[in-house]
């Protein structure tokens, strides 16, 4: 199991301001990933990372940016929060397994985000 | 275009009974395969996760899931429900070949009668 860290917990900030979502694994995976999940919804990817000053976007067009410059944190950041961006972001990291391509993704609590 | 269906929104069931969730994927080849549980507000859980081999999976918590791919499908089961395993599911796969990619299912919540 992965021990993955998120900060903070839970957020409500008013429209306009600047917000970084902390995110850390101890376990020392390479690979670490971004998903947002509206409420009784599937998750969706926004961004993902193969390592250090590596970065992409995902499936789900996203306005926020993340960087990767340590292996075990993987910050992601709203400019200016707007109303739209209310949800639930999720930071995951993988182990990879024995074989290429198995790799298994393990959750962090989640950050809830409120922008009134 | 790979997905995956959760045909169940909600299933109720009574405490100590069996209990069955469904998973359908689309995929052209066998995908990696997994199930998740999500308690209120609180990240992802692992239950359980098919690779290849044997096609029955024993996961956490007494859950076990079957493969079978002839019918696309990756159906979680439990044989007693305990209160506590009251929260939303979430199937998920992921290609062979970008396995990084977790596709979700939309969840199915359970709810358990006492």
């Amino acid at each position: 199991e992965a021990d993955i860290y998120q900060t903070p917990r839970y957020l409500v900030i008013g429209t306009g301001k600047k917000i970084t979502l902390e995110c850390s694994q101890t376990m020392g995976h390479d690979k670490m990933y971004w998903y947002q999940q509206d409420p009784g919804m599937e998750l969706h990817l926004i961004h993902y990372s193969y390592g250090v000053n590596s970065t992409e976007k995902g499936d789900l067009s996203s306005e926020s940016t993340v960087s990767r410059i340590r292996t075990e944190h993987f910050p992601l950041t709203l400019e200016s929060a707007r109303p739209s961006h209310t949800s639930q972001y999720l930071c995951a990291s993988s182990e990879v397994g024995t074989q290429w391509g198995q790799e298994t993704q393990y959750f962090g609590p989640g950050t809830r985000l409120l922008v009134l | 275009a790979q997905s995956v269906t959760q045909p169940d929104i909600h299933i109720t069931v009574s405490e100590g009974a069996s209990l069955e969730l469904r998973c359908n994927y689309s995929y052209g080849a066998t995908p990696y395969l997994f199930w998740y549980v999500q308690s209120p507000g609180q990240g992802l859980q692992l239950l359980l996760k098919y690779f290849s081999g044997d096609t029955l999976v024993q996961g956490i918590k007494g859950f076990e899931a079957e493969f079978k791919r002839s019918q696309s499908s990756f159906n979680l089961r439990k044989p007693s429900v305990h209160w506590s395993d009251a929260a939303e599911y979430f199937c998920a796969v992921a290609p062979m070949d970008s396995s990084y990619k977790l596709i979700f299912g939309s969840g199915t919540r359970l709810l358990v009668r006492p």
